[in-house]
């Protein structure tokens, strides 16, 4: 079994529409990362979690939420979709007993918002 | 402002030759650069550089940090098809916020 999970893998949407994206993981890792990629772009940080009492804003915070429900799941919403949010996204974690700044990535969400 | 840019941002070789790919980046309280390939799925992750001069090596792959200069090279050697995606540089600071480069696009042709 995959380590990060997110589901869905893809969504297609319309604006205006509430659309919640999960993320579970099974490492053990205290750290949790939301990521958008774009081409020509690269990875943009959106929001990070240390613990689940701790919630930071990334580069591009703006137009999403976050929730941190346990310490195994890390969920990104976006309240009120628009176009320019079409992206892939990708959730991370980092930590356990190894060096903590290596990432792990879940398989990416494909988002499409019309 | 922190930032990491990575050259070129693609390149298209024929198999067997030697790459090198460049990520440079300014970044406060630098705590570790890490390379990462990403095909056509999520990016997974190839080294991580803490010391300047010291070279991480995984087979036809190797990675060398230069924190006086302010750059990594990440090598590729006798390319193959196989090769081809998408690499990312990230740097970490203190505080374990992750900066990526956009990434470099490499093509192997047979």
């Amino acid at each position: 079994d995959a380590d990060v999970t997110q589901t869905p893998r893809n969504r297609i949407t319309k604006t205006g529409k509430r659309i919640m994206l999960e993320c579970s993981q099974t490492k053990g890792h205290d750290r949790m990362y939301w990521y958008r990629q774009d081409p020509g772009l690269g990875l943009r940080l959106i929001y990070y979690s240390f613990d689940v009492k701790d919630i930071n804003k990334g580069e591009i915070s703006d137009g999403y939420s976050v929730s941190r429900q346990a310490q195994a799941k890390f969920s990104l919403s976006l309240e009120s979709a628009i176009p320019n949010q079409t992206a892939l996204y990708f959730c991370a974690t980092s930590g356990g007993t190894g060096w903590i700044d290596t990432q792990y990535f879940g398989p990416g969400t494909r988002l499409t918002v019309l | 402002e922190d930032k990491v840019v990575q050259s070129p941002l693609s390149l298209v070789v024929h198999e067997g030759d030697t790459v090198t790919l460049n990520c440079s980046y300014e970044v406060t309280n630098f705590r570790s650069l890490l390379w990462y390939k990403q095909e056509k799925k999520a990016p997974t992750f190839l080294f991580m550089l803490t010391s300047s001069g010291i070279e991480k090596k995984s087979g036809r792959l190797s990675s060398i940090l230069d924190k006086k200069e302010l750059f990594s090279i990440l090598n590729i050697t006798a390319t193959q098809t196989g090769d081809s995606a998408i690499y990312l540089c990230a740097l970490t600071r203190s505080g374990n916020q992750f900066y990526f480069g956009t990434g470099t696009s490499l093509t192997v042709i047979p």
